[in-house]
């Protein structure tokens, strides 16, 4: 039992250029999250998915976008990726929203 | 409009000491509250839970109290431990609504020994 996997680790970008981050749960829950953690910020809420089919805007959505591909899979995608989102993307699921989230081990952007 | 606050960015406790961390929230919706802890290079791991039935719920070293009244929950770390040295997280979620969790800003714990 993975619990929440996120790929890849570790990135450096180009300004301009896109990626996806990946996330996973095997857990069979129904909801997912994408955050971001900046130094002295917290949790910052980009995405979520409270169930398969469905997305929705979290705090700081502006220059992402999300696919639930199925239950277990909900992506990040940085369409074209500027200095302001060098971050930590964690991802996240529940069982239902309002539920303690499990998160992931994180991805660490830079963007240059 | 922050509803969940951690106001103490930063808590320093000698080892074998009590460790107390505080967060205050203002939406009187809230029923479901949690605390997470974060190490460096780590995603947030779920570290105890209180309904708002409850005034208290214990887990080894770890008690969370909630006050509805004063809208205020705090975590006890007793005995603390160099281990304990971390970010601490506290969330609230309208849980009957299916509200998504509000996370707090965090606060750093550092336990010397």
């Amino acid at each position: 039992n993975a619990g929440v996997t996120q790929t890849p680790k570790f990135q450096v970008l180009k300004t301009g250029q896109s990626m996806t981050l990946q996330c996973a749960q095997d857990m069979n829950h129904n909801s997912m999250y994408w955050y971001r953690q900046d130094p002295g910020m917290g949790l910052r809420l980009i995405y979520y998915s409270a169930s398969e089919g469905t997305t929705d805007k979290g705090e700081v959505p502006n220059g992402y976008n999300v696919s639930r591909l199925n239950k277990r899979e909900f992506s990040l995608r940085l369409e074209s990726a500027a200095p302001s989102q060098t971050s930590v993307y964690f991802c996240a699921s529940s069982v239902d929203r309002g539920d303690e989230q499990y998160f992931g081990p994180g991805t660490r952007l830079t963007v240059t | 409009d922050q509803q969940v606050k951690q106001n103490s960015p930063s808590l320093s406790v000698q080892e074998g000491r009590i460790s107390i961390l505080n967060c205050d929230y203002t939406n009187s919706m809230f029923d479901y509250f949690l605390w997470y802890k974060k190490y460096p290079a780590e995603g947030p791991t779920f570290l105890i839970s209180i309904s708002s039935i409850k005034d208290k719920n214990e887990d080894g070293r770890f008690t969370v109290f909630l006050n509805k009244s004063a809208k205020h929950l705090s975590l006890h770390i007793v005995p603390s431990q160099p281990g304990d040295s971390a970010v601490y997280f506290c969330a609230a979620s309208a849980r009957r609504f299916k509200n998504k969790l509000v996370f707090g800003a965090g606060t750093i714990l550092r336990v010397k020994s």
